[in-house]
């Protein structure tokens, strides 16, 4: 059984660019939250997407946007990329009865 | 405002010596209290969990102590070994472990654990 997995590995934008990243949950799982983790962070919440529909938030701004599919996968997009927005972006995946698994991580770097 | 503060930042520990690493909470809402082990270019990885209705929970090598007066909860390593050299997270959230709710982390606390 595959767990959480996320795509691509590793990024690098300029600033002022916009990025997708991908989440696909571990099986069973239908929620998909993100948190962002500067270097020597621990991971801050960004949001989670439950039914398609973002249901909670985190104090990000709203260059940070989401979408989650009918399949459960789910996407991070960053609009107008700032030097600070440069971290390890990561994906978890939970049920109402499972908790929170995390996937590997995208490294984004913002030159 | 930081709701989970968690110390030491890094800590340095004999092999087969024991890793102790505290944290502290402030919202009184939170009822699941998770560690977290994360190795360098990987996403964290659950260790072990806690709900607040027991004092302590052991799994194998690991122990978390739970004291719900003092808003304060520390994840024990026994006997530690090279291996679990990695970086440690505590976190809490609401909602009992569902995954319904967002995990606020401490900052985390890097263990070394040297032959």
């Amino acid at each position: 059984d595959a767990g959480v997995t996320q795509s691509p590995t590793h990024l690098i934008k300029t600033r002022g660019q916009q990025v997708t990243l991908r989440c696909s949950p571990k099986s069973g799982h239908d929620t998909v939250s993100w948190y962002q983790q500067a270097l020597g962070q621990g991971p801050q919440f960004i949001f989670q997407y439950y039914e398609e529909e973002e249901r909670q938030r985190g104090n990000f701004p709203d260059r940070f946007s989401g979408h989650q599919f009918p399949n459960y996968s789910s996407e991070l997009n960053v609009n107008a990329l700032l030097l600070g927005d440069s971290a390890l972006y990561l994906c978890a995946s939970s049920s109402t009865l499972d908790t929170q698994y995390f996937g590997p991580g995208t490294r984004l770097t913002v030159l | 405002q930081q709701q989970v503060k968690q110390s030491p930042q890094s800590l340095i520990v004999q092999k087969g010596g024991i890793s102790i690493i505290n944290c502290a909470y402030e919202n009184t809402a939170f009822d699941y209290f998770p560690w977290y082990q994360q190795f360098p270019g990987k996403g964290p990885a659950l260790l072990i969990a806690i709900r607040p209705d027991v004092s302590e929970k052991k799994e194998g090598r690991f122990t978390i102590s739970f004291n719900k007066s003092a808003k304060q909860f520390s994840l024990h390593i026994m006997d530690s070994q090279p291996g679990d050299s990695a970086t440690y997270f505590c976190a809490a959230s609401i909602g009992a472990g569902a995954g319904s709710y967002q995990l606020t982390f401490g900052k985390g606390t890097k263990l070394s654990v040297i032959p």
